[in-house]
């Protein structure tokens, strides 16, 4: 069984500042795909990024990139110079290679300050 | 825009009663996925269709139910509704890779 795990339930960070959320996973299959999604106020969820178990190097898209360890399970979002615009939720998930759900953690809450 | 629709976007009914809500994947996806997000449980998969065919089924009660038809979009049919199914219905297609959710249906159940 997978288990995806983010322990921090809000951040609070000033605008323009870097931040870092926190991601670990749980996992016996040899091959994984770890997500990134947002989801702000008006509910939708909006995919961020991808990395996949055997990708050598971390993923990046634009502001976003994945701070991914395999030997300690973690796949920790970045987000760079952060703007008012990215208050919102944000999940971790993953999927076992040959299935087909996505497995979320609780989420956690990013709020940034002007 | 992530090319998944979903309507409708509000459904306020009382307990017992039936709703469906529908889903239109991207333009090519042929796997549809229906997600129920709620504040105990949080995002929890249900089902998965794959061009017209049941390929996956999660935490799905006996009281709800899918489909996709033949033009590939799918629908969630939930009956015998509770209180506890109110909830944000997420539904999320894919080829290959990433997932890409749509808008969702919040369901109120009174």
């Amino acid at each position: 069984a997978q288990k995806i795990t983010q322990t921090q339930p809000g951040m609070f960070v000033q605008e323009k500042e870097a931040v870092t959320l926190d991601c670990t996973y749980d996992t016996s299959d040899p091959s994984y795909g770890l997500f990134w999604y947002k989801q702000p106020s008006s509910g939708e969820m909006i995919f961020l990024i991808y990395q996949g178990s055997y990708d050598q190097q971390n993923a990046t898209e634009g502001r976003y990139s994945l701070n991914f360890q395999k030997a300690r399970k973690s796949a920790n979002l970045v987000i760079s110079a952060s703007q008012l615009g990215d208050s919102a939720m944000y999940f971790c998930a993953m999927r076992a290679q040959g299935a087909q759900k996505l497995v979320f953690g609780q989420g956690t809450r990013l709020t940034i300050n002007p | 825009d992530s090319g998944v629709t979903q309507t409708p976007k509000h459904l306020i009914t009382a307990t017992g009663q039936r709703v469906t809500l529908r889903c239109s994947p991207r333009s090519g996806d042929l796997s549809v996925y229906w997600y129920q997000q709620s504040l105990d449980q949080g995002l929890q998969f249900l089902i998965q269709y794959y061009n017209g065919e049941e390929r996956a089924k999660g935490n799905i009660l006996e009281r709800f139910s899918a489909q996709q038809f033949p033009d590939l979009h799918s629908e969630l049919n939930l009956s015998s509704l509770e209180l506890g199914d109110s909830a944000l219905y997420f539904c999320a297609s894919s080829v290959e890779g990433a997932q890409y959710f749509g808008p969702g249906t919040r369901l109120t159940v009174l």
